[in-house]
C-alpha cells in the first residue's frame, strides 16, 4: 500500500490567499484525521471523519478553516483567507476501526508558510 | 479529561547508552497507549502500542509496558544508536472511534 498521501508537501503563500491541502487515506480505512503541528502548541487535532462524515470539528481554529471529505479516498483542508499564524505542518492520518486499538497511519505532512 | 504528559526534552545521550522517556496519562476508562516517532522532515510513524493493562509493546529494541496502577507508559531502550535521534510522542486513544491525544513530544539526540 502507498500509505497516506498528502499534497502539496510544501506550500508558501501570501497572507490573504486561499490554501488547499489534500489527503488520500489508505484504501479501506474508515477514519480520517487532520492534525496541525507547531512548536508552540505541539500536535493538535483539527477535525476527523468517519465514513466521510465529520465527527468532531471542535479543533478547527475558526471559520477560515474548512474541511471536506467528498468520498472515501479524498479529503481537503482549506484555509481562506490564510494568515501568518497558520504557518505549521499539517498532517493527515487514517485508521481502520478496531474497537479503540486502531493504529493511525500518518502522511508525510504539508509544510505551510504564510508570509 | 484525557491527557498525556511526557518528560521535557531534549534528551542527549551517547551511543549505546540506556534510554528512558517517561510518559504518564490521565484517562477515563481503558485507553490504548501508543508511542510514535517522528524523524526530521517526516510524518509520525507508529513505534509500538499496548491495548490493555500489563501489555508490553516492543519494536526495534524499544519497549514500553502499560502500567494502570501508575498510569504510565514509559519508553525504554537498552542501547541507543545515532539513528534513533528523533522526536518521540506518547499518545492515548481514550475509546473506539476517537482521535489520539498526544503528549508534547520529547526530542532525543544521540551522538557517536
Amino acid at each position: 500500500d502507498a500509505g497516506v498521501i498528502q499534497s502539496p508537501r510544501h506550500e508558501v503563500t501570501e497572507m490573504g490567499q486561499e490554501v488547499t491541502l489534500r489527503c488520500k487515506p489508505i484504501s479501506g480505512h474508515d477514519y480520517l484525521f487532520w492534525y496541525r503541528q507547531t512548536m508552540m502548541r505541539g500536535l493538535e487535532l483539527l477535525i476527523y471523519f468517519n465514513n466521510n462524515v465529520p465527527i468532531d470539528d471542535s479543533g478547527m481554529p475558526e471559520d477560515r478553516f474548512s474541511a471536506k471529505m467528498p468520498n472515501a479516498s479524498f479529503s481537503t483542508l482549506k484555509i481562506q483567507p490564510s494568515e501568518p499564524r497558520d504557518s505549521a505542518v499539517y498532517f493527515c492520518a487514517s485508521s481502520l476501526a478496531s474497537g479503540g486499538r486502531e493504529t493511525q497511519y500518518f502522511g508525510p505532512g504539508t509544510r505551510l508558510l504564510v508570509l | 479529561g484525557n491527557s498525556v504528559t511526557q518528560m521535557e526534552g531534549p534528551v542527549t545521550l551517547s551511543e549505546e547508552a540506556f534510554l528512558t522517556i517517561n510518559c504518564t496519562y490521565t484517562a477515563t476508562g481503558y485507553p490504548s497507549l501508543f508511542w510514535y516517532v517522528q524523524y526530521p522532515g517526516e510524518g509520525l510513524q507508529l513505534l509500538l502500542k499496548a491495548t490493555k493493562a500489563d501489555d508490553k509493546g516492543s519494536n526495534k529494541g524499544f519497549e514500553a509496558t502499560y502500567r494502570k496502577e501508575t498510569t504510565s507508559f514509559h519508553l525504554e531502550k537498552g542501547s541507543v544508536q545515532v539513528s534513533d535521534s528523533a522526536v518521540y510522542f506518547c499518545a492515548l486513544n481514550p475509546q473506539a472511534g476517537t482521535a489520539l491525544i498526544f503528549g508534547k513530544g520529547t526530542t532525543l539526540s544521540v551522538s557517536s
